[in-house]
């Protein structure tokens, strides 16, 4: 696609559900990263893929945080039984090879 | 481990006038060195990538600069207009297919 796609843009859930979040990277970008960013604060490092596999995962929060690459393509960020600290906004990039890095819009999560 | 930090936090200015962001890092092994823009609830756009091995890259009325020996970026803005009115972030990886680490940003008003 033309850009990094995001899905959904918002979300809202209850506390203690279960909310997938979805990136679809620009074609032929190698790279994958999501980042959350809180309100007020700076981007947190969650994830990194390079291809499928997830070389970086050191900065998921727990293990209620998880994510998955396939086809080299989309990527899924799975957040189990949620708390209301996940509420941030989660914002996926891609690049070729490490260089230059393209973000999506980001999905709003809202824990209720 | 890398720190990015970014001052000033917030920075006011009238129409027309010339700027500097500054940015400045921990690690001077970076591989690269990238700004981006952020609208409020927005994701990120990017507006300059310097390769480790660049001096400086120019981009319309903006041009960055890249000091690795003393762990410096500067952001350049010319003649400043109200829609320059955003957050500005600087990231940095440290090799190619690692994590970008950015600062915190600075947040600049430029009134009419």
């Amino acid at each position: 696609g033309a850009g990094v796609s995001q899905s959904p843009s918002n979300k809202v859930t209850e506390k203690g559900k279960d909310v997938e979040l979805r990136c679809d990277p620009i074609s032929g970008h190698t790279a994958l990263y999501w980042y959350r960013q809180s309100l007020g604060q700076g981007l947190e490092f969650l994830i990194y893929f390079q291809g499928n596999s997830a070389p970086d995962k050191s900065g998921l929060p727990s293990d209620r945080f998880s994510a998955e690459r396939t086809g080299g393509s989309v990527s899924t960020l799975t957040i189990q039984r949620t708390q209301q600290e996940d509420s941030a906004v989660y914002l996926c990039a891609s690049s070729f090879d490490g260089f230059e890095a393209f973000f999506g819009q980001g999905t709003r999560l809202t824990v209720v | 481990k890398q720190e990015v930090t970014q001052i000033p936090a917030a920075l006011s200015v009238p129409e027309g006038e010339n700027l500097v962001l500054n940015c400045s890092f921990t690690d001077s092994a970076i591989y690269n060195l990238q700004w981006f823009r952020q609208d409020p609830g927005k994701g990120l756009t990017s507006l300059l990538l310097i390769q480790s091995s660049q001096r400086e890259q120019t981009s319309g009325r903006l041009n960055a600069s890249l000091d690795k020996s003393s762990g410096r970026s500067t952001l350049y803005i010319a003649a400043s207009q109200p829609g320059d009115s955003a957050t500005y972030l600087c990231a940095v990886n440290n090799q190619a297919g690692t994590a970008l680490i950015f600062g915190k940003g600075t947040t600049l008003s430029v009134s009419s």
